[in-house]
């Protein structure tokens, strides 16, 4: 079935360090591909998100590329601040809509 | 603010309990999801309305319920409760085919 391999956490950086959050896919067609950010005691937010092969979805610094060759869907950021601290998570979900498949999630933290 | 509302944000009840989660999508969404977060299974996929049918099933135990009303707005329904359904709900909306929006979520602790 469907699903989303996230990199394992936690990952702590120092301020302005470059961020890399890997993330791969399985998927049957071709799933739109999500970035969601949950801060401490706070729901999901939508990050960015690309619908098909070769997009570049980008918000707030952070950017991911949906690339087909390798089913991945990398996030970065070129310089992370202390607010960046959260737990970051990658998704996809059928052409068709519906359901969220989410990666187990990747804890970030950045030290001053 | 996503504009999806959830209540209550916390909610402690006892083993065998039941209670009822409540959430209203963003304006013009006609699609309700709901999820469950807990620390060993991670982000679960529970139940799809749309426009007040049941769309998708996914893993949503049989003690669990949920419906969405006329004016859109949904609930899910816990009966039965076990220990381990204490974990963190959330409910997102949707228009069709586009990205989901997620409430604050509620809390929820069996006791």
């Amino acid at each position: 079935g469907n699903s989303v391999t996230q990199m394992e956490g936690p990952v702590t950086l120092s301020e302005e360090a470059f961020l890399t959050i890997n993330c791969t896919y399985t998927a049957t067609g071709y799933p739109s591909l999500f970035w969601y950010v949950q801060y401490p005691g706070e729901g999901l937010q939508l990050l960015l998100k690309a619908t098909k092969a070769d997009d570049k979805g980008s918000n707030k610094g952070f950017e991911a590329t949906y690339r087909k060759e390798t089913t991945s869907f990398h996030l970065e950021k070129g310089s992370v601040q202390v607010s960046d601290s959260a737990v970051y998570f990658c998704a996809q979900v059928g052409y068709q809509g519906g359901k969220l498949i989410f990666g187990q999630g990747t804890e970030l933290s950045v030290k001053p | 603010d996503s504009g999806v509302t959830q209540t209550p944000k916390h909610l402690i009840t006892a083993t065998g309990q039941r209670v009822t989660l409540r959430c209203s999508p963003r304006s013009g969404d006609l699609s309700v999801y709901w999820y469950q977060q807990s620390l060993d299974q991670g982000l679960q996929f529970l139940i799809h309305y749309y426009n007040g049918e049941e769309r998708a099933k996914g893993n949503i135990l049989e003690r669990f319920s949920a419906q969405q009303f006329p004016d859109l707005h949904s609930e899910l329904n816990l009966s039965s409760l076990e220990l381990g359904d204490s974990a963190l709900y959330f409910c997102a909306s949707s228009v069709p085919g586009r990205e989901q929006y997620f409430g604050p979520g509620t809390r929820l602790t069996v006791t």
